[in-house]
């Protein structure tokens, strides 16, 4: 079974300072990663996966994520906060790319002036 | 094509009352999943289907709940004597099935049951 865990329920950070975003998972073959977000009222989007290339992995609006089997982690980070990253970021992971996702809990993000 | 489309996007209904929701794929792709979401949780996965064929239900599908793909192109969930405990955010999603690109998720379809 494959399960992710997401630490932080809430994470508050300054325009222009680091987000960071952690998630752990568990998975009993090689994972698929995913990192989505979700503005208030909307379906979710998805800003980038890992599918056992490279384990520095880019995304959407200058997020990327590191896999680090040995950790089994897969954070999410972004150098400069904007104002529009607020929002709520799931991670979610899958036995294949088939889109069969398996989501954690969530980190809701806000970002301070 | 503008995305993945569900109907109605709220629904509020009484205890005991069937509900029925649409979801249009991404007129290309042949799969389509549906999840749902309780406040403040992530996704579960329900079901999904290829083409027409609904290839995995979740435990979570009980019994009053049903879900058709009928000519493979959009989908129906349909809900059944609803309980309190069935309110939650529902989403479709759908992919090409090749996994070289993404799903695509709408916008979902809020349902309270009161």
């Amino acid at each position: 079974a494959q399960s992710v865990t997401q630490l932080g329920s809430h994470v508050s950070v300054s325009e222009g300072a680091l987000v960071l975003l952690r998630c752990n998972y568990s998975s009993s073959v090689p994972p698929y990663l995913f990192w989505y977000v979700q503005y208030p009222n909307q379906g979710l989007q998805l800003l980038l996966k890992y599918t056992s290339a490279a384990t520095l992995v880019k995304g959407i609006n200058g997020f990327e994520a590191e896999f680090k089997k040995s950790e089994t982690s897969f954070h999410l980070t972004k150098p400069s906060a904007h104002m529009s990253d607020a929002a709520e970021y799931f991670c979610a992971v899958s036995r294949s790319n088939d889109y069969k996702l398996s989501f954690g809990a969530g980190t809701t993000v806000t970002v301070r002036a | 094509d503008t995305g993945v489309s569900q109907d109605p996007r709220h629904k509020i209904t009484k205890r005991g009352q069937n509900v029925t929701f649409r979801c249009d794929p991404i007129s290309e792709h042949n799969r389509l999943y549906w999840y749902r979401q309780t406040l403040g949780q992530g996704p579960e996965f329900l079901t999904y289907f290829q083409n027409e064929a609904q290839l995995e239900k979740s435990r979570l599908l009980s019994d009053r709940f049903s879900a058709e793909r009928p000519k493979g192109s959009f989908s129906t969930l349909e809900i059944q004597r609803t309980e309190q405990g069935d309110s939650a955010m529902y989403l479709c999603a759908s992919s090409d099935g090749t996994g070289n690109t993404e799903a695509f998720f709408g916008q979902g379809t809020r349902l309270t049951v009161v």
